[in-house]
């Protein structure tokens, strides 16, 4: 079965560092393309990252130079490295699979963490 | 950037009865188009992908149809547990990837 969990979320405050993990099962992360989506509370989905199969990386424009997207084969792991984090970024992270490489919804998607940016 | 765009972003509907929601790109997207539901303390859920392929498992009674820059989600008769909040995201130019502000369907 095909799975996402992820994990590493938490208080922190404004300008500190975070990293979240994403596990996946039933699938091989690094042959796919996989990507993280965050929710502010109460409000839409905002696509954050990407990462290609082959290795390239992607950025919201809210986001870039301060996160970065990563993953790990022998854990079958991906990763969000947040620094520099602002209270704008309070969001869940939801982690999610591409089903057909870069033109592609995403599916499926893990269940959240939350993490939230505050003095 | 390609702006996507819902409406309503509240709909009123009767358990029984059919539910049409909409998507309107700013720039076409072809039928690369995917809706989503979401639960309360959910992760979104694929729906339809394609602009009109149905996921594994969705029930039939969610179709999706439009081309371009105009989609349409529509539920035939809307169940209890159809009571979520739905959004569009388009795939077609990237990245960014963007999605629709969400429209809620409420009793």
């Amino acid at each position: 079965d095909v799975q996402l969990v992820e994990s590493g979320g938490g208080l922190v405050q404004p300008g500190g560092s975070l990293r979240l993990s994403c596990a996946a099962s039933g699938f091989t992360v690094i042959t796919n393309y996989m990507t993280w989506v965050r929710q502010a509370p109460g409000k839409g989905l905002e696509w954050v990252s990407v990462i290609y199969s082959g290795g390239s990386t992607y950025y919201a424009d809210s986001v870039k130079g301060r996160f970065t997207i990563s993953r790990d084969h022998s854990t079958n792991t991906l990763y969000l490295q947040m620094n520099s984090l602002r209270v704008e970024d309070t969001a869940i992270y939801y982690c999610a699979r591409h089903r057909v490489g870069g033109t592609s919804w995403f599916d499926p998607w893990g269940q959240g963490t939350l993490v939230t940016v505050s003095s | 950037e390609i702006v996507v765009t819902q409406s309503p972003a509240t709909l009123s509907v009767s358990p029984g009865e059919r539910a049409t929601l909409s998507c309107r790109a700013s720039q076409s997207v072809t039928t690369n188009l995917a809706w989503y539901q979401q639960k309360p303390g959910q992760a979104p859920r694929l729906l339809i992908y394609g602009a009109s392929t149905r996921a594994t498992g969705i029930p039939a009674r969610f179709s999706g149809s439009g081309s371009g820059t105009e989609f349409t989600l529509t539920i035939s008769s809307l169940q209890s547990e159809d009571f979520a909040v739905y959004f569009c995201q388009q795939y077609n130019n990237w990245p960014p990837y963007t999605f629709g502000q969400g429209t809620k369907l409420e009793i």
